[in-house]
């Protein structure tokens, strides 16, 4: 069974210039987050995707990011404009469901904002 | 609002030694608790997870986790390293009876001496 699948691995781009992550959950997971893990800490939630529905959007600065998941499967994260502080790993994961059920994480793509 | 603590930031251990990796919460009630393991380039596996019953849980790679209410913590321990355990360890704590909106600490990165 494939994982979750996130493009591109790393991105290096210049400050106020716009970016976009893909994900790719494993198939049938219909819950899907957005983490931002910066240097030397832990994950942090951004987003939440019940479906395509955003259930929990709170963390997700929205001056800057958006974040869509048509048809409930793949999703795209997007930074517009870059900042030098968005310069970080970001994390996607996927689950069955949400209370109790194992959240697998993809590799991350290392965002690096010049 | 809930927290995490891993007090220790490195840790050295030489391979075939045992291994404490500390970690406290901050949670009114009993939490989910979780341990995962980053290898570079990697995403997060989840090694054991707590939910409630027995408090010595047995997770994959040879990992235990003892869940102390009395001391809020939930220390991981493996009773011999092999030189493939260095990586980065997370504990993470989810609120109990909703979703896991996990909250994780800054991690705690393992290398081994051979």
């Amino acid at each position: 069974e494939a994982g979750v699948v996130q493009s591109p691995r790393y991105k290096i781009i210049e400050k106020k210039q716009p970016v976009a992550f893909w994900c790719n959950p494993i198939s049938g997971h219909n819950t899907l987050y957005w983490y931002l893990q910066n240097l030397g800490q832990g994950p942090e939630l951004l987003i939440r995707y019940e479906n395509e529905e955003a259930v929990d959007d709170s963390q997700l600065p929205k001056d800057r990011f958006s974040a869509e998941r048509l048809k409930g499967v793949d999703s795209t994260l997007k930074i517009q404009p870059a900042e030098l502080g968005d310069s970080a790993v970001y994390l996607c994961a996927s689950s069955l469901g949400t209370a109790n059920n194992e959240q697998f994480f993809g590799p991350g793509t290392r965002l690096t904002v010049l | 609002a809930q927290s995490v603590t891993q007090p220790d930031i490195h840790i050295t251990v030489s391979e075939g030694a045992s291994l404490e990796l500390r970690c406290n919460y901050s949670y009114g009630a009993t939490p989910y608790l979780f341990w995962y393991v980053q290898s570079p380039g990697q995403g997060l596996q989840l090694l054991l997870k707590y939910f409630s019953g027995d408090t010595l849980v047995q997770g994959i790679k040879g990992f235990e986790a003892e869940f102390k209410r009395s001391q809020s913590s939930f220390n991981l321990r493996k009773p011999s390293v092999h030189w493939s355990d260095a990586a980065e360890y997370f504990c993470a704590v989810a609120l109990s009876g909703g979703y896991n909106k996990l909250i994780f600490g800054a991690g705690t990165r393992l290398a081994v001496h051979p």
